[in-house]
């Protein structure tokens, strides 16, 4: 069964610092693989996905993530922080030509001053 | 383009009483998902539609959730009765429906907050 595991519920960084969300993933055939992003009272939205094209991903608002399927990771970095990026983010996973997601539980990102 | 809408965005109930959430999702979308996500966790698939058959109810608890999609566009999910546990965030996303593409993004609305008293 497919599954993603984000390592930390809560992350916390400072302004201007580099941005680092762990997340390992577990499936049985070659994944598609996702990033979404949750402010406070909104939906998801998507940061960036993995298709099984480039393994180094660039998404929105500067963030990207490299799939490394020897260490089936895909974690999420920006190289600077800004206070905007306070939110909860998604890993998730589906296999390929299905629509379905599933989610981790989630990485509450927070940026110090 | 107007975005996945939901209402109502809050809803505090009592045990055991009912429950009404609404989706609209992106003109031409054909595909429809509800989702909940509960406090601390990731959402998880309650029901999928394709137009106005269900591809995927299996995480649906049948026995008080329900969810239509009459003429392939709105959609409604009901709780009869609720309780304490169904507290929780309730999602929906849509997406185009093609067959030529490996994958076809969701798109999600700002969900409803279910507070079950």
């Amino acid at each position: 069964a497919q599954s993603v595991t984000q390592l930390g519920s809560h992350v916390s960084v400072s302004e201007g610092a580099l941005v680092l969300l762990r997340c390992n993933y577990s499936s049985s055939v070659p994944p598609y693989l996702f990033w979404y992003v949750q402010y406070p009272n909104q939906g998801l939205q998507l940061l960036l996905k993995y298709t099984s094209a480039a393994t180094l991903v660039k998404g929105i608002n500067g963030f990207e993530a490299e799939f490394k399927k020897s260490e089936t990771s895909f974690h999420l970095t920006k190289p600077s922080a800004h206070m905007s990026d306070a939110a909860e983010y998604f890993c998730a996973v589906s296999d390929q030509g299905d629509d379905k997601i599933i989610f981790g539980k989630g990485t509450r990102l927070h940026i110090l001053p | 383009e107007a975005g996945v809408a939901q209402s109502p965005r809050y809803k505090i109930i009592e045990k055991r009483q009912s429950v009404a959430f609404w989706c609209n999702p992106i003109s031409g979308h054909a595909t429809l998902y509800w989702y909940q996500q509960i406090l601390g966790q990731g959402p998880k698939l309650l029901i999928q539609f394709q137009n106005n058959g269900v591809v995927d109810d299996s995480q649906l608890p049948k026995d008080r959730f329900s969810a239509e999609r009459l003429k392939g566009v709105d959609s409604t999910l009901k709780i009869q009765p609720a309780k304490l546990e169904d507290s929780a965030v309730y999602l929906c996303a849509s997406s185009l429906f093609r067959r030529d593409r490996f994958y076809n993004e969701q798109f999600f609305g700002p969900g409803t907050r279910l507070t079950v008293l």
